[in-house]
C-alpha cells in the first residue's frame, strides 16, 4: 500500500516563507492533495496537483511535483501566524481511498 | 450551504454504553466517509459509503456500526466500546462518487471511552 512520509515539525518566522516536504511510493497516484488542519477542527483542503503538473500557484501556496523522485512540496510565502496549523499531504491513486500522511506541525512565531 | 455538520461534539460514554454519532451534508455528494483521529496521528479511514451503499470497510472492529439512511446522511453507531476507542471522529464528504481526492470535512467529535 501506498507509504506517505512528511517531516513532523517546522519552525518559522512570520513574514518567512515556509516548505513542507512530503515523499510517496505509489506511482501511480495521479492527484496529490494538500490539506490544513488548524487546533480542534477537522481538515480543509488546501491545494493539490495533478501528476503530470511540476508546479500549481495559487495565492501564497506553490506546490513543487518531482514525479520521477515521487516527492511533493508546499511552500506557503510571507508566513503569517494564522497559517500555524498541521498540513498533510494526501497522494490519490484511482480506485484507491485517500491515504494521509502523518502530518507536519507548522509553528509560526511573531 | 457547504458545511458538513457533525453532532455531537463531544461524547463520553461508558464501555456499556450504546450511542451514536451523526453526519449531514447538503451538498448533494455521493461519497461519505467515517475517519479515526487519535491525537498527533493522520485521520485513519474507516468506512466509505458511494451512492448510499457500503463501499469500502477497513477493517474495523463491528464495535463500530455505520448507516446511511439516505445520501445526506451518515451515522456511526458506538456500542461496547473500549478505553482505546477514544479519539477525534471525523466526518467526510465528496461530490460524486470515491474518485476524487476533494474531501470536505465535519468538525469532528470527539469521544472519550471511560
Amino acid at each position: 500500500g501506498e507509504d506517505v512520509e512528511q517531516s513532523l515539525f517546522l519552525s518559522v518566522r512570520e513574514g518567512d516563507s515556509s516548505v513542507i516536504n512530503c515523499t510517496y511510493t505509489d506511482s501511480s497516484s495521479t492527484y496529490l492533495y494538500w490539506y490544513k488542519q488548524e487546533p480542534g477542527a477537522g481538515l480543509q483542503l488546501l491545494t493539490y496537483i495533478f501528476s503530470n503538473m511540476d508546479m500549481k500557484q495559487d495565492q501564497r501556496l506553490t506546490v513543487l511535483l518531482n514525479k520521477k523522485d515521487k516527492h511533493l512540496s508546499l511552500r506557503i510565502a510571507d508566513t503569517q501566524t494564522g497559517d500555524s496549523a498541521i498540513y498533510f499531504c494526501a497522494p490519490k491513486a484511482p480506485g484507491t481511498a485517500l491515504i494521509f500522511g502523518k502530518g507536519t506541525t507548522l509553528s509560526v512565531s511573531s | 450551504d457547504t458545511e458538513v455538520t457533525q453532532t455531537p461534539k463531544h461524547l463520553v460514554m461508558g464501555m456499556t454504553n450504546k450511542k451514536s454519532l451523526k453526519c449531514e451534508q447538503h451538498m448533494g455528494h455521493r461519497a461519505m466517509y467515517w475517519y479515526k483521529q487519535k491525537a498527533k496521528k493522520p485521520p485513519e479511514l474507516m468506512f466509505v459509503y458511494s451512492y448510499e451503499k457500503l463501499s469500502i470497510n477497513e477493517s474495523v472492529p463491528s464495535r463500530f456500526s455505520p448507516e446511511c439512511p439516505n445520501s445526506s446522511l451518515l451515522n456511526l453507531h458506538l456500542h461496547a466500546l473500549q478505553p482505546e476507542d477514544s479519539a477525534l471522529y471525523l466526518c467526510a464528504s465528496s461530490q460524486g462518487g470515491t474518485d476524487t481526492g476533494e474531501l470536505f470535512f465535519g468538525e469532528g467529535s470527539r469521544l472519550t471511552v471511560l
